[in-house]
Protein backbone atom coordinates (compact mmCIF):
# COMPACT_ATOMS: atom_id res chain seq x y z
CA UNK A 1 0.00 0.00 0.00
CA UNK A 2 0.87 3.47 -0.49
CA UNK A 3 1.85 5.60 2.26
CA UNK A 4 3.91 8.33 2.87
CA UNK A 5 6.00 9.36 6.31
CA UNK A 6 7.04 13.09 7.08
CA UNK A 7 9.25 12.11 10.76
CA UNK A 8 9.20 16.23 11.56
CA UNK A 9 6.10 18.17 12.79
CA UNK A 10 7.37 20.92 13.04
CA UNK A 11 10.88 22.81 12.47
CA UNK A 12 12.20 25.68 12.92
CA UNK A 13 15.02 27.42 11.29
CA UNK A 14 16.35 31.06 11.19
CA UNK A 15 16.06 33.27 8.24
CA UNK A 16 18.90 32.50 5.44
CA UNK A 17 19.90 29.34 6.87
CA UNK A 18 19.25 25.90 4.88
CA UNK A 19 16.40 23.58 5.26
CA UNK A 20 15.84 20.23 4.65
CA UNK A 21 12.76 18.88 5.17
CA UNK A 22 12.36 15.01 5.18
CA UNK A 23 9.74 12.70 3.44
CA UNK A 24 9.54 8.74 2.95
CA UNK A 25 7.23 6.42 1.46
CA UNK A 26 6.39 3.14 0.74
CA UNK A 27 5.00 2.43 -2.97
CA UNK A 28 4.88 -0.69 -4.70
CA UNK A 29 6.82 0.59 -7.97
CA UNK A 30 8.57 3.66 -8.90
CA UNK A 31 6.77 6.43 -7.81
CA UNK A 32 5.60 9.94 -8.58
CA UNK A 33 7.09 12.02 -6.29
CA UNK A 34 5.01 15.59 -5.28
CA UNK A 35 5.66 18.58 -3.02
CA UNK A 36 3.38 21.10 -2.10
CA UNK A 37 2.85 24.24 0.26
CA UNK A 38 0.14 25.47 1.98
CA UNK A 39 0.44 28.87 3.66
CA UNK A 40 -3.06 30.08 5.79
CA UNK A 41 -6.39 30.61 3.31
CA UNK A 42 -4.15 29.47 0.45
CA UNK A 43 -4.77 26.44 -1.37
CA UNK A 44 -1.90 23.63 -1.91
CA UNK A 45 0.75 24.99 -3.98
CA UNK A 46 3.12 22.56 -5.92
CA UNK A 47 6.99 23.28 -5.32
CA UNK A 48 8.03 20.36 -7.36
CA UNK A 49 7.59 17.29 -8.78
CA UNK A 50 9.38 13.70 -9.74
CA UNK A 51 8.62 11.43 -11.94
CA UNK A 52 11.28 10.24 -13.82
CA UNK A 53 15.12 10.75 -14.89
CA UNK A 54 16.85 13.13 -12.99
CA UNK A 55 16.63 12.25 -9.60
CA UNK A 56 17.38 16.30 -8.04
CA UNK A 57 15.00 17.74 -8.81
CA UNK A 58 14.46 21.72 -9.22
CA UNK A 59 11.31 23.81 -8.49
CA UNK A 60 9.93 27.01 -7.62
CA UNK A 61 11.06 29.86 -4.55
CA UNK A 62 14.91 28.08 -5.13
CA UNK A 63 13.27 24.91 -3.82
CA UNK A 64 14.93 21.57 -4.70
CA UNK A 65 14.70 17.81 -3.72
CA UNK A 66 16.45 14.39 -4.39
CA UNK A 67 15.09 11.10 -5.13
CA UNK A 68 16.87 8.59 -3.50
CA UNK A 69 14.99 4.91 -4.28
CA UNK A 70 17.65 2.92 -2.12
CA UNK A 71 16.38 4.92 1.23
CA UNK A 72 13.04 5.39 -0.20
CA UNK A 73 12.78 9.10 0.29
CA UNK A 74 12.66 12.64 -1.71
CA UNK A 75 13.93 15.39 1.16
CA UNK A 76 13.02 18.65 -0.04
CA UNK A 77 16.06 21.38 0.62
CA UNK A 78 16.27 25.24 0.08
CA UNK A 79 19.90 26.67 0.89
CA UNK A 80 19.04 29.57 2.03
CA UNK A 81 15.32 30.27 3.95
CA UNK A 82 13.08 33.71 3.53
CA UNK A 83 10.59 34.69 5.88
CA UNK A 84 8.08 33.77 3.41
CA UNK A 85 8.86 30.39 3.79
CA UNK A 86 7.02 29.79 6.49
CA UNK A 87 3.85 27.80 5.92
CA UNK A 88 2.92 24.13 5.79
CA UNK A 89 5.06 21.51 3.30
CA UNK A 90 3.31 18.42 2.19
CA UNK A 91 5.10 15.50 0.67
CA UNK A 92 2.84 13.74 -1.45
CA UNK A 93 3.14 10.02 -3.75
CA UNK A 94 1.05 8.18 -6.28
CA UNK A 95 0.15 8.40 -9.53
CA UNK A 96 -0.38 11.51 -11.88
CA UNK A 97 -3.34 12.85 -9.57
CA UNK A 98 -4.27 10.25 -7.37
CA UNK A 99 -1.97 11.10 -4.25
CA UNK A 100 -1.62 10.24 -0.89
CA UNK A 101 0.23 13.17 1.64
CA UNK A 102 1.97 13.09 4.55
CA UNK A 103 1.04 14.47 7.35
CA UNK A 104 2.89 17.57 6.56
CA UNK A 105 5.32 19.85 8.52
CA UNK A 106 4.97 22.93 9.93
CA UNK A 107 8.18 25.73 8.79
CA UNK A 108 8.52 28.39 11.54
CA UNK A 109 11.22 30.82 10.13
CA UNK A 110 13.31 32.86 12.73
CA UNK A 111 14.11 36.33 12.42
CA UNK B 1 -2.07 31.32 -13.03
CA UNK B 2 -4.69 28.96 -12.36
CA UNK B 3 -7.19 29.60 -9.37
CA UNK B 4 -9.80 27.22 -7.87
CA UNK B 5 -11.96 28.34 -5.32
CA UNK B 6 -14.13 27.21 -2.49
CA UNK B 7 -17.53 28.32 -1.11
CA UNK B 8 -18.02 28.59 1.90
CA UNK B 9 -14.54 29.26 3.31
CA UNK B 10 -16.05 28.41 6.13
CA UNK B 11 -19.52 27.14 8.02
CA UNK B 12 -20.75 26.40 10.90
CA UNK B 13 -24.13 24.33 11.44
CA UNK B 14 -26.40 22.55 13.47
CA UNK B 15 -25.79 18.47 13.87
CA UNK B 16 -28.60 16.94 11.48
CA UNK B 17 -28.45 19.56 9.36
CA UNK B 18 -27.05 19.47 5.63
CA UNK B 19 -23.79 21.87 4.40
CA UNK B 20 -23.29 22.37 0.63
CA UNK B 21 -19.17 22.91 -0.07
CA UNK B 22 -18.73 24.62 -3.54
CA UNK B 23 -15.56 24.09 -5.69
CA UNK B 24 -14.95 26.33 -9.06
CA UNK B 25 -12.35 26.42 -10.79
CA UNK B 26 -12.11 29.88 -12.37
CA UNK B 27 -10.28 30.29 -15.29
CA UNK B 28 -9.88 26.37 -16.41
CA UNK B 29 -11.80 23.17 -17.46
CA UNK B 30 -12.07 20.71 -14.82
CA UNK B 31 -13.53 17.23 -16.30
CA UNK B 32 -11.73 15.96 -12.94
CA UNK B 33 -12.02 17.21 -9.55
CA UNK B 34 -10.46 15.48 -6.24
CA UNK B 35 -12.25 16.42 -2.59
CA UNK B 36 -10.03 15.82 0.51
CA UNK B 37 -10.22 15.52 4.22
CA UNK B 38 -7.79 17.36 6.15
CA UNK B 39 -8.13 16.47 10.20
CA UNK B 40 -6.29 19.11 12.62
CA UNK B 41 -2.29 17.82 12.06
CA UNK B 42 -2.87 15.05 9.72
CA UNK B 43 -2.27 14.45 6.54
CA UNK B 44 -5.17 15.29 3.46
CA UNK B 45 -7.24 11.63 2.83
CA UNK B 46 -8.91 11.70 -0.45
CA UNK B 47 -12.59 11.05 -0.27
CA UNK B 48 -13.84 10.69 -3.71
CA UNK B 49 -12.92 11.14 -7.14
CA UNK B 50 -15.43 13.50 -9.50
CA UNK B 51 -15.82 13.61 -12.58
CA UNK B 52 -18.16 15.53 -15.04
CA UNK B 53 -21.28 14.06 -16.11
CA UNK B 54 -20.81 10.80 -14.08
CA UNK B 55 -21.07 9.32 -10.94
CA UNK B 56 -18.06 9.83 -8.42
CA UNK B 57 -15.89 7.13 -7.56
CA UNK B 58 -15.49 7.21 -3.50
CA UNK B 59 -12.53 5.80 -1.28
CA UNK B 60 -13.09 2.99 0.69
CA UNK B 61 -14.40 4.01 4.05
CA UNK B 62 -16.34 6.94 2.59
CA UNK B 63 -20.09 6.88 2.89
CA UNK B 64 -21.14 7.95 -0.37
CA UNK B 65 -24.64 8.52 1.01
CA UNK B 66 -23.41 11.03 3.93
CA UNK B 67 -20.86 12.84 0.91
CA UNK B 68 -22.70 13.65 -2.00
CA UNK B 69 -20.65 14.87 -4.73
CA UNK B 70 -22.18 16.07 -7.80
CA UNK B 71 -20.07 17.60 -10.62
CA UNK B 72 -22.45 18.69 -13.33
CA UNK B 73 -20.44 21.56 -14.81
CA UNK B 74 -16.55 21.45 -16.26
CA UNK B 75 -16.11 24.43 -13.81
CA UNK B 76 -18.12 23.20 -10.56
CA UNK B 77 -18.13 20.47 -8.24
CA UNK B 78 -19.91 20.25 -5.13
CA UNK B 79 -19.48 17.99 -1.64
CA UNK B 80 -22.62 18.02 0.38
CA UNK B 81 -22.42 16.74 3.53
CA UNK B 82 -25.95 15.37 5.02
CA UNK B 83 -26.98 14.99 8.45
CA UNK B 84 -24.08 16.36 9.69
CA UNK B 85 -22.52 14.92 13.18
CA UNK B 86 -19.99 16.52 15.11
CA UNK B 87 -17.30 14.23 14.10
CA UNK B 88 -17.79 15.19 10.00
CA UNK B 89 -16.07 18.69 11.60
CA UNK B 90 -12.99 18.92 9.56
CA UNK B 91 -11.13 20.90 6.87
CA UNK B 92 -12.39 19.95 3.09
CA UNK B 93 -10.05 20.72 0.58
CA UNK B 94 -11.40 20.28 -3.38
CA UNK B 95 -8.77 20.06 -6.50
CA UNK B 96 -9.57 20.49 -10.04
CA UNK B 97 -7.44 19.13 -12.90
CA UNK B 98 -7.20 21.29 -15.88
CA UNK B 99 -8.29 19.63 -18.82
CA UNK B 100 -5.67 20.74 -21.41
CA UNK B 101 -2.76 21.30 -19.51
CA UNK B 102 -3.39 17.75 -17.35
CA UNK B 103 -2.22 19.58 -14.16
CA UNK B 104 -3.79 19.64 -10.81
CA UNK B 105 -5.12 23.02 -8.68
CA UNK B 106 -5.86 23.37 -5.14
CA UNK B 107 -8.69 25.19 -3.62
CA UNK B 108 -8.10 26.65 -0.06
CA UNK B 109 -10.15 24.68 1.66
CA UNK B 110 -13.55 25.16 3.67
CA UNK B 111 -13.59 24.72 7.61
CA UNK B 112 -16.72 22.53 8.39
CA UNK B 113 -18.03 23.27 12.41
CA UNK B 114 -20.85 21.32 13.36
CA UNK B 115 -22.50 22.09 16.45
Amino acid sequence: AQSVTQPDIHITVSEGASLELRCNYSYGATPYLFWYVQSPGQGLQLLLKYFSGDTLVQGIKGFEAEFKRSQSSFNLRKPSVHWSDAAEYFCAVGETHDMRFGAGTRLTVKP
Amino acid sequence: GAVVSQHPSWVICKSGTSVKIECRSLDFQATTMFWYRQFPKQSLMLMATSNEGSKATYEQGVEKDKFLINHASLTLSTLTVTSAHPEDSSFYICSAVAELTDTQYFGPGTRLTVL
